[in-house]
C-alpha cells in the first residue's frame, strides 16, 4: 500500500528564502507525481505533475524534483513572498489513484 | 469553463439524516473522484469513476455512495450520517489518469455532523 510522507509539518522562513519542501513514497511503481498548494478554506490548485520518467519539472520560481529509485520528491520555491504561504501537498499516482501526503505548511514572512 | 463546480458550500447535518452532495465538471473529463480531507491530514479517496456508468471504492468508502450517470454529474451520498463523516468534500477531475492529465479541484463542501 502506498503511503506518502511529507517533512516538514510546518516551516516559516523571511521573505526572499530559497526554500525545499520534502515528499518520501514507499512504492516506487508510480506513474507520476503532482504538487498541489491549497489556501486556507479553499481547493487544491495543480502547480506541478512529473510523469515517473522524468527528472524534473519546472515553472516559474517551482522546481520539482523527482528520485523514483530512493522514493523522493522535492518542491524547490525561489525567493519567496509572503504570496507563497499556503499548504503545500504531494500525491503519488500507481496502480489506484492518488495517494496524498498530510501537507507542509508554509508561512513566508514579509 | 467553470471547471469543477461543488454544491452546497456548506452543510449542518444532524445524526442520522441523510444528504447528497453534488459536483459537477464542464471540461469532458472521463475521469472524477471524491475526497475527504480531515483537519491537519491529508485527502484520502472515498469514490471514483472512469467513465459514466462505472464507479469503484477508494480508500474510505464505507457510508457514502456515488452514481455516475452522466460524463459531467458525479453525486455522493451520504446515508444515515455520523459525527466521524465531518470534513471537508473535493470533488476532482482528470481527462484520463496518469501524465500528462492532472487532476482539477473544486472548492469543496464542508460538512459537520452534529
Amino acid at each position: 500500500k502506498q503511503e506518502v510522507t511529507q517533512i516538514p509539518a510546518a516551516l516559516s522562513v523571511p521573505e526572499g528564502e530559497n526554500l525545499v519542501l520534502n515528499c518520501s513514497f514507499t512504492d516506487s511503481a508510480i506513474y507520476n507525481l503532482q504538487w498541489f498548494r491549497q489556501d486556507p478554506g479553499k481547493g487544491l490548485t495543480s502547480l506541478l505533475l512529473i510523469q515517473s520518467s522524468q527528472r524534473e519539472q519546472t515553472s516559474g520560481r517551482l522546481n520539482a524534483s523527482l528520485d523514483k529509485s530512493s522514493g523522493r520528491s522535492t518542491l524547490y520555491i525561489a525567493a519567496s513572498q509572503p504570496g507563497d504561504s499556503a499548504t503545500y501537498l504531494c500525491a503519488a499516482s500507481g496502480n489506484t489513484p492518488l495517494v496524498f501526503g498530510k501537507g507542509t505548511r508554509l508561512s513566508v514572512i514579509a | 469553463n467553470a471547471g469543477v463546480t461543488q454544491t452546497p458550500k456548506f452543510r449542518i447535518l444532524k445524526i442520522g439524516q441523510s444528504m447528497t452532495l453534488q459536483c459537477t465538471q464542464d471540461m469532458n473529463h472521463n475521469y472524477m473522484y471524491w475526497y475527504r480531507q480531515d483537519p491537519g491530514m491529508g485527502l484520502k479517496l472515498i469514490y471514483y469513476s472512469v467513465g459514466a456508468g462505472i464507479t469503484d471504492k477508494g480508500e474510505v468508502p464505507n457510508g457514502y455512495n456515488v452514481s455516475r450517470s452522466t460524463t459531467e454529474d458525479f453525486p455522493l451520498r451520504l446515508e444515515l450520517a455520523a459525527p466521524s463523516q465531518t470534513s471537508v468534500y473535493f470533488c476532482a477531475s482528470s481527462y484520463l489518469a496518469g501524465y500528462p492529465y492532472e487532476q482539477y479541484f473544486g472548492p469543496g463542501t464542508r460538512l459537520t455532523v452534529t
